[in-house]
């Protein structure tokens, strides 16, 4: 298993435009999670899915949204982009819903660079 | 609202030292702490979890509720530790507070 895998790996967007981010889980994980992570910072928590239901949403934004499809992989989607949404996404997939113990396995990443 | 401090963004220091990274959390219940660390040009991996109470790479964290800390130690730092540690704490569905992290740098 290749791990999470997410794409593109690196986007620019100007500001004001839309961009969707990709994640592929794990084979057999149901659960997707979303980070944002800004330079110098720790990642913070943007979205979780499990069953296509969302679980849990960080204090972002509605310009934020996400979905997870059948197969279990999911979207993320940021409109009237601003120059702070410049960070790295982070995508990560576990296998349990409600296991708080759940080990969380990150993908690479997606970089954004608003201009 | 759960936070987690990680008050030092760079460690120094020699090989064959000890080391500790620091780690407070805030928390209104029963807290589930973990480690993450991210090695250059690779992801996010888990290091260890209170839980599990096991050592990994030979670091080790206890969970200290009286004084809201998981510290990160080693007795004696390797080249290879040198990397981005991640403090974190799970807050329901493994959802995941970070640190800021601190960036631990080994010298030969």
């Amino acid at each position: 298993d290749a791990g999470v895998t997410q794409s593109p790996t690196h986007l620019i967007k100007t500001r004001g435009q839309q961009v969707t981010l990709r994640c592929s889980p794990i084979s057999g994980h149901k659960s997707v999670s979303w980070y944002q992570q800004v330079l110098g910072q720790g990642p913070q928590f943007i979205f979780q899915y499990y069953e296509k239901e969302e679980r849990g949403r960080g204090n972002f934004p509605d310009r934020f949204s996400a979905r997870q499809f059948p197969n279990y992989s999911s979207e993320l989607n940021v409109n009237a982009l601003l120059l702070g949404d410049s960070a790295l996404y982070l995508c990560a997939s576990n296998q349990l819903a409600g296991g708080r113990t759940d080990t969380q396995y990150f993908g690479p990443g997606t970089r954004l660079t608003v201009l | 609202a759960q936070r987690v401090t990680q008050p030092e963004k760079l460690l120094s220091v020699f090989k064959g030292a000890p080391v500790e990274l620091k780690c407070n959390y805030s928390y209104s219940g029963s807290p589930e702490l973990f480690w993450y660390v991210q090695y250059s040009r690779q992801r996010l991996q888990l290091l260890l979890r209170h839980i599990s109470r096991e050592s990994i790479k030979g670091f080790t964290a206890d969970l200290n509720k009286g004084e809201t800390s998981f510290h990160l130690k080693k007795p004696f730092a390797q080249e290879e530790d040198s990397a981005m540690y991640y403090c974190a704490l799970s807050s329901g569905y493994s959802t995941l507070t970070f640190g800021k992290g601190t960036m631990l740098l080994v010298s030969p």
